[in-house]
């Protein structure tokens, strides 16, 4: 079985300052990770992935994010939050072994940043 | 700009109407996804083709029917919804089952 978790339902963050979204997971196998961000009334954008090699990923949008085998996490960061970041995020994961397993998304977290 | 093109955009229909749903990706991807997403929820997994063939069905209502005519092209047919299936009906692709999806805009559906 698979799952992630959000904690969080809603960030706020001043604009010009730095952003973290959490994400924690779960996977019987080596996880794939993804982070997507929808905006209203569209469909869900994908970020940046994690499946092996360097735990700092770095993504679109000047996002990037860390994985933590050890604490088991994958959040989403960023150095300098804009006003067109507020969004809703959504972290994903899928186990890596065996065949085909689908993505289990988080429940999302909504990022405000405030001018 | 999306790469994933899903029309229509909106459709409001009666619950004894048929309709279908459509999207199209050019990306040559092989595997091709439809979700279910209510406001502010993530999109809940409804079924996916992967070479054409139906390989996931979550265990979606028969009033939903799903189809795949070629590579770039997936259907959903409609008939006899209920008010609890309006949602916005998200359409997504990828190169195999375990890599970045692509979403389209999708369709906001409203059951009368």
């Amino acid at each position: 079985a698979q799952s992630v978790a959000q904690p969080e339902d809603q960030v706020n963050v001043a604009e010009g300052n730095p952003l973290t979204v959490k994400c924690t997971y779960s996977v019987s196998g080596n996880p794939y990770l993804f982070w997507y961000v929808q905006y209203p009334n569209r469909g869900l954008q994908f970020l940046l992935k994690y499946i092996t090699g360097d735990n700092l990923v770095k993504g679109s949008y000047g996002f990037e994010a860390e994985f933590n085998k050890s604490q088991t996490s994958f959040h989403l960061k960023k150095p300098s939050a804009l006003v067109s970041d507020s969004a809703l995020y959504f972290c994903a994961v899928r186990d890596g072994s065996g065949g085909y397993q689908k993505v289990t998304f988080g429940t999302g977290t909504k990022l405000q940043v405030i001018p | 700009d999306t790469e994933v093109t899903q029309t229509p955009k909106h459709l409001v229909m009666g619950m004894t109407n048929k309709k279908s749903l459509k999207c199209e990706q050019h990306m040559g991807h092989r595997a091709m996804y439809w979700y279910k997403q209510k406001a502010k929820k993530p999109p809940e997994l409804m079924f996916v083709y992967s070479y054409e063939k139906l390989s996931i069905n979550e265990s979606v209502p028969s009033r939903f029917s799903p189809e795949c005519p070629n590579s770039s092209l997936l259907n959903l047919h409609l008939h006899a919804l209920q008010p609890e299936d309006s949602a916005l009906y998200l359409c997504a692709s990828s190169h195999g089952t375990g890599e970045p999806q692509h979403f389209g805009d999708g369709t906001r559906l409203s059951i009368l």
